[in-house]
């Protein structure tokens, strides 16, 4: 079985400062993607950005972008620059083929931006 | 173009009532999966469509939740005689066919059993 840990429940981080949230996960299968999503209050659960196991260069989108160990099994998210709009749920999730179709989320991690 | 859209958006039942939440996915989307997340956690998977055919529904809790999709488009997931526990937002996703594309989530359900 996959499992995916996020060991901070909470984070707070000052406006314009930078911010890393850490996600592990367990699992025996080789080929894997890795997702963040992001839940702002009250609002839908929308991508981040995602990682093929694969892939050994680090993806990077904008303001985001992960440091993924994959010998380590660990895959953080670094969020510079921070904006009181990434104030959110933020959830690391793990899909595989050996896994079927469904993603395994973390317990997530509640990000406040400070102004 | 429109997102992922569910409805209702709160649903409030007396236990032992039957409740059914709708998804309407992206068009084209060939995947569609139901999710349960309670309070404070992540979601957790409870089923998954490919097309009409149900493919998985191994996260099903009970044989009290049953969910179609018998036109291969909007999904449909029915909770028969409600339970306290069952208290949790169900999220609707759709994607493009194959387990590595982007999941679109909608906004939820949020079911209370009183």
């Amino acid at each position: 079985a996959q499992t995916v840990t996020q060991s901070q429940p909470e984070m707070s981080v000052q406006e314009a400062e930078t911010v890393t949230l850490s996600c592990t996960y367990d699992t025996s299968e080789n080929n894997y993607y890795l997702f963040w999503y992001k839940q702002p209050p009250s609002r839908q659960m929308i991508l981040v950005i995602r990682q093929e196991a694969y892939k050994q260069q680090n993806a990077t989108e904008n303001r985001f972008s992960v440091n993924f160990q994959k010998a380590a099994k660990s895959f953080s998210l670094k969020i510079s620059d921070s904006q009181l709009g990434d104030t959110a749920m933020y959830f690391c999730a793990f899909i595989s083929p050996g896994s079927g179709n469904q993603f395994y989320f973390g317990t997530g991690t509640s990000l406040t931006v400070i102004p | 173009g429109a997102g992922v859209s569910q409805s209702p958006r709160y649903k409030v039942a007396k236990r032992g009532q039957d409740v059914a939440l709708r998804c309407d996915p992206i068009s084209g989307h060939v995947s569609l999966f139901w999710y349960q997340q309670a309070l404070g956690q992540g979601p957790e998977f409870l089923t998954y469509f490919q097309n009409e055919a149900q493919l998985d529904k191994s996260g099903l809790p009970s044989d009290r939740f049953f969910a179609e999709r018998p036109e291969g488009s909007v999904s449909t997931l029915k909770i028969q005689r409600t339970q306290q526990e069952d208290s949790a937002v169900y999220l609707c996703a759709s994607s493009l066919s194959g387990y590595y594309n982007e999941q679109f989530f909608g906004p939820g359900t949020r079911l209370t059993v009183l």
